[in-house]
């Protein structure tokens, strides 16, 4: 009963350096997106895939990196880490984006600071 | 530029009492809505939905309205209960669009 898998769970970073948040569902889910939680922001969209292969952007995408070479796996790559992009980082799928009865399901968060 | 609004940060209820919240857009192409609620640690978890099509749906203790014509949605939870304080997120989408936009959330208290 896993459904959406992020690790890790929390993590320091310096400034500048790189990493990548891990995202894992076993849903078969076509649609998975990666979404940022600051204080007074919501959640607001980074990245998204509506299946294998393919990728776009969301509302705050710069500094982030996605690819999608399997159904089950979408990464996020910081490229070189900000104190801006200190934040909760959770990651959804779906069955499809043009199936709305069918909701996201969201991982349990990856908390990010970096110094 | 928001396109889905949630002007209360916070809210406190009663337990027992109706907890009502509130939810407004500004792009009238979103025709589906969504409510997610989460605790603390933990994601965001589906309550219900609504399509623009229908103007109310019902759950058990949550129901959730749609004024086209204002822009705006609201959740009701009937009786709240303890259980209820979390966090609440509304969202939009449009039909067959692949973005899912949320507002910044209230912050529901149940208080005993």
């Amino acid at each position: 009963n896993a459904g959406v898998t992020q690790t890790p769970k929390f993590q320091v970073l310096k400034t500048g350096q790189s990493m990548t948040l891990q995202c894992a569902q076993d849903m078969n889910h076509e649609y998975m997106s990666w979404y940022r939680q600051d204080p007074g922001m919501g959640l607001r969209l980074i990245h998204y895939s509506v299946g294998a292969g393919i990728t776009d952007q969301g509302e705050v995408p710069n500094g982030y990196n996605v690819s999608r070479s399997t159904t089950e796996d979408f990464p996020l790559r910081l490229l070189s880490a900000a104190p801006s992009q200190t934040s909760v980082y959770f990651c959804a799928s779906s069955y499809s984006f043009t199936r709305l009865d069918q909701p996201q399901h969201f991982g349990d968060g990856t908390r990010l600071s970096i110094l | 530029d928001q396109q889905v609004k949630q002007n209360s940060p916070s809210l406190s209820v009663q337990e027992g009492r109706i907890s009502i919240l509130n939810c407004d857009y500004t792009n009238s192409m979103f025709d589906y809505f969504l409510w997610y609620k989460k605790y603390p640690a933990e994601g965001p978890t589906f309550l219900i939905s609504i399509s623009s099509i229908k103007d109310k749906n019902e759950d058990g203790r949550f129901t959730v309205f749609l004024n086209k014509s204002a822009k705006h949605l609201s959740l009701h939870i009937v009786p709240s209960q303890p259980g209820d304080s979390a966090v609440y997120f509304c969202a939009a989408t449009r039909n067959r669009d692949d973005k899912i936009i949320f507002g910044k959330g209230t912050r529901l208290h149940i208080l005993p």
